[in-house]
């Protein structure tokens, strides 16, 4: 599985777009790009999954560069409740297993 | 919205116990998994299930682990003799199609063996 660098940590006003970046330069041409996120200790939560077109559902939405080899997830209306740990993860669809790394942890101030 | 529902939410067992961690996934979805973190680490897959079966399991998953699936609704880990590094907090997950994606997860167990 291809690996994924995140930054460790970030900061986002509330009410202003989150915008988190992940490298994936690995990736191979079946691979998907995921994002969950970790609310403090809850269980993870899916966000937003894609191969390599743009995708928006009501939470996020997900840039996926033409190259493939990076990737940017958009809340476009932080909140406090998205303070969380966001991971970046790189798969094929033919497993159902995740690799988490140690993800971006997003403060969102207010 | 459907829930992953996991039972009990904190367990504190003697080293060498047994435990038996349940989980009721999402009723039409079919396939499962569980994962665990240990505490300020990461979160680590341990295995999934699908059709009665094991599909894919990690190096973590010995034979000191086991899951199954005793009727329609629940789905179980259980760990045959615990040890002091077991102690973690356990996910269980469903989905109702292969693939890493729209995974629903539950609010966990937290294990501590003492």
């Amino acid at each position: 599985d291809a690996k994924t660098t995140q930054p460790t940590s970030m900061d986002c006003a509330e009410g202003r777009a989150a915008n988190l970046p992940c490298n994936h330069s690995t990736i191979s041409g079946n691979e998907y790009v995921y994002w969950y996120r970790q609310i403090h200790s809850q269980g993870p939560q899916y966000i937003i999954h894609g191969l390599k077109n743009n995708e928006t559902n009501e939470m996020a939405s997900l840039i996926i560069t033409e190259d493939r080899k990076s990737s940017t997830l958009i809340l476009p209306h932080a909140t406090l409740r998205d303070t969380a740990v966001y991971y970046c993860i790189v798969g094929s669809g033919n497993t159902g297993k995740l690799i988490f790394g140690q993800g971006t942890t997003l403060q969102v101030k207010p | 919205e459907p829930e992953v529902t996991q039972t009990p939410s904190h367990q504190v067992t003697q080293m060498g116990q047994e435990v038996i961690l349940r989980c009721v996934p999402i009723s039409n979805h079919l396939y499962f998994y569980w994962y665990r973190q240990i505490l300020g680490q990461k979160v680590e897959f341990l295995v999934s299930f699908y059709n009665n079966e094991i599909s894919e399991k990690s190096e973590i998953f010995d034979d000191q682990f086991s899951v199954e699936r005793p009727d329609g609704s629940n789905f179980t880990l259980k760990i045959r003799s615990t040890k002091l590094e077991d102690s973690a907090m356990y996910f269980c997950a469903s989905s109702e199609v292969q693939g890493p994606y729209g995974y629903t997860f539950g609010s966990g167990t937290r294990l501590t063996v003492v």
